[in-house]
């Protein structure tokens, strides 16, 4: 079956560094992407990788291991308004993309 | 540009109502459309897809159906709603050159009671 993994939440200090895990499993690989959801409101797109190796974008970089079935979120200096859930989608050989249940992202001062 | 809106935000209906959300997206042409459902603490849940006016995929067996009348619209509909029908509701378009990203309208939050 395809399954996606990823903690359920997480804590951290402002101005500090967080990783935020994700392993897959999928029939076919076409990509992992990471989003960023605030309570009540929809997901933002953060990034995506396909090729193995670390994508970095401002404060946030991602990663991604194909062998191993592996990404992270990686977010520094951590502000009071990435307190958010954070989801790991990775999509399928039919382009389809399967969800993990997201990790909540709680930052304390 | 681009962008996706879905109405109402937020609406409370009875059990055994009926249920009509409407997603419109701007700016793009027969664009794949998605229609999601989160409940609390869980992944998103693909309900519907469609590639094409009047071409629905449906993931998930439930009380609840999807239409594409026109290019840029897509409505999930039900005859009658359950209390397990309660949940976060999203219309998605994919667009993205490069990555093919979902891009999500602001959400729709049902409460069944």
């Amino acid at each position: 079956g395809q399954n996606i993994d990823q903690p359920t939440e997480m804590t951290a200090t402002e101005g500090a560094i967080v990783q935020i895990n994700c392993t897959y499993q999928t029939s076919g690989f076409n990509g992992l992407f990471w989003y960023q959801q605030h309570a009540g409101e929809a997901p933002t797109f953060l990034s995506y990788n396909v090729l193995d190796g670390l994508e970095e974008k401002g404060r946030f970089s991602s990663f991604l291991s194909r062998s191993k079935g592996y990404s992270y979120l990686l977010l520094k200096e951590l502000q009071m308004k990435d307190s958010a859930s954070y989801l790991c989608a990775a999509m399928d050989s039919n382009y389809q993309l399967i969800w993990g249940a997201g990790t909540k992202l709680i930052i304390k001062p | 540009s681009q962008t996706i809106h879905q109405w109402p935000a937020t609406l409370v209906q009875p059990v055994g109502s009926p249920l009509s959300l409407e997603c419109t997206v701007e700016g793009t042409s027969n664009p794949n459309l998605y229609w999601y459902r989160q409940a609390a603490g869980r992944g998103l849940q693909l309900l519907f897809y469609s590639v094409g006016i009047g071409q629905i995929s449906s993931e998930v067996p439930q009380n609840l159906s999807a239409s594409r009348p026109q290019d840029r619209q897509f409505i999930l509909s039900s005859k009658k709603l359950l209390l397990s029908d309660s949940g976060f509701y999203l219309c998605a378009w994919r667009g993205g050159r490069d990555t093919g990203e979902l891009f999500f309208g602001e959400g729709s939050r049902l409460t069944v009671l």
